[in-house]
């Protein structure tokens, strides 16, 4: 009965691979987030999802590409892994409109380690 | 661009102590938001306000909407080994934007 689930909760890859980290709400939110928390444990926004489509796209290298099936999912892959992106990646959810003052969901991160 | 300004960046209190954190803009926010992250976990919304000058309870934590729209406060009383964590607090106003956190410590 999780409410936002994040998979795997560990990666550890090596240089130049490519990875996928996925994320599924059960919350019935219609607005999904990737969030990077880096070493200063910063909370960083990269993409939000609403309803499938891309609404907020920060200033992100393009090796990074969300997807969203549904918009019950938001998956984040990651092209051409650098040492520079090993973090903790969050994934959140809320609803839109009004329903944003009830805050986001956050998942229980995956730390990404690239070696 | 809008930032939080999150003081202080850590704390070391003994068990017991209250404790005092706050938030401030140079920008308005509508919401104010309170999160608490634990180790190895993602933020967990705590406390939520929504109007200048409201103050709001939750337990042991306290927490105030600044009159001036730019700044938030959150206390905890008589903390204890569960309170350890990072606080995170959160404006909204059309996103919303992160501060960079509270460390909270207890020393044995």
């Amino acid at each position: 009965d999780t409410a936002v689930s994040q998979t795997p909760k560990y990666l550890v890859t090596q240089m130049g691979n490519d990875k996928s980290i996925k994320c599924e709400q059960n919350l019935g939110h219609d607005t999904m987030y990737w969030y990077k928390q880096d070493s200063k444990k910063f909370l960083k926004i990269m993409f939000s999802y609403n309803n499938k489509e891309l609404i907020i796209n920060e200033t992100v290298p393009n090796r990074f590409s969300p997807k969203s099936p549904d918009k019950a999912h938001l998956n984040l892959h990651i092209n051409s892994l650098e040492l520079g992106d090993s973090a903790v990646y969050f994934c959140a959810s809320s609803h839109s409109g009004t329903g944003i003052l009830y805050g986001y969901t956050f998942g229980s991160g995956t730390r990404l380690t690239v070696v | 661009g809008q930032q939080l300004n999150q003081s202080p960046q850590s704390m070391f209190i003994q068990e017991g102590e209250d404790v005092s954190m706050n938030c401030t803009s140079s920008s308005i926010f509508n919401t104010w938001l309170w999160y608490k992250q634990d180790p190895g976990e993602g933020p967990v919304l705590l406390i939520a306000l929504y109007k200048a000058g409201e103050l709001t309870s939750n337990g042991r934590l306290t927490a105030q909407f600044g009159i001036t729209r730019k700044d938030s406060f959150l206390n905890i009383s008589a903390s204890i080994p569960s309170d350890v964590g990072i606080y995170f607090c959160a404006g909204l106003f059309g996103k919303i934007i992160f501060g960079k956190g509270t460390r909270l410590h207890i020393l044995p």
